[in-house]
């Protein structure tokens, strides 16, 4: 099976809050990554988080972790139309190694 | 910009032809990673080169390599190509901080 899993599609309004899910399996997962990939451009750093972390907060964005049961979510304030794209989830050993993503969320913000 | 450049940005080609795509690092980034992303298999990691040598491999099939330059370059060479090998490849080069690699725009193979 998938070692990253996220649900596909989410819809939206703007100004209302989005929060996209993913769970992985490897426990040993040390590095959680959000990616955002706008049409027809490559994959963005949005955030990080470490594993021995419960949450960030950067702007807009708070990526949640709860590494008991492997789930790591973000959360966007005040989503806006040009938020929409699609977000990985991604997770890695330890710096220097590959990343492994999961298929990726759409995120489709509604005027 | 993330100052990863990959070349050419779209390329067509028929089946049983090779092509090679062209990949520059950040500036002082000496890891290079590839990954091919379709619509049915998603991301998927092909390679992953340090400072010239190979360091890991990932879902990279025999028709495919790659090799890093002294100056740090990376070539990504496809071979017998085949209509599924159609997808979008991706460059992304790290500087080992944390792990986070910046990726380059791609290059959108289109096999016919």
């Amino acid at each position: 099976g998938e070692d990253v899993e996220q649900s596909l599609f989410l819809s939206v309004r703007e100004g209302d809050s989005s929060v996209i899910n993913c769970t992985y399996t490897d426990s040993s997962s040390t590095y959680l990554y959000w990616y955002k990939q706008e049409p027809g451009a490559g994959l963005q750093l949005l955030t990080y988080i470490f594993s021995n972390m419960d949450m960030k907060q950067d702007q807009r964005l708070t990526v949640l972790l709860n590494k008991k049961d492997k789930h790591l979510s973000l959360r966007i304030a005040d989503t806006q139309t040009g938020d929409s794209a699609i977000y990985f989830c991604a997770e890695s050993k330890e710096p220097g190694n590959m990343l492994t993503f999961g298929g990726g969320t759409r995120l489709m913000v509604k005027p | 910009d993330s100052g990863v450049t990959q070349t050419p940005k779209h390329l067509i080609t028929a089946t049983g032809q090779r092509v090679t795509l062209r990949c520059s690092p950040r500036s002082g980034d000496l890891s290079v990673y590839w990954y091919q992303q379709s619509l049915d298999q998603g991301l998927q990691f092909l390679i992953h080169y340090y400072n010239g040598e190979e360091r890991a491999k990932g879902n990279i099939l025999e028709r495919f390599s790659a090799q890093q330059f002294p100056d740090l370059h990376s070539e990504l060479n496809l071979s017998s190509l085949e209509l599924g090998d159609s997808a979008l490849y991706f460059c992304a080069s790290s500087p080992l901080r944390a792990g986070e690699l910046f990726f380059g725009e791609g290059s959108r193979l289109t096999v016919l």
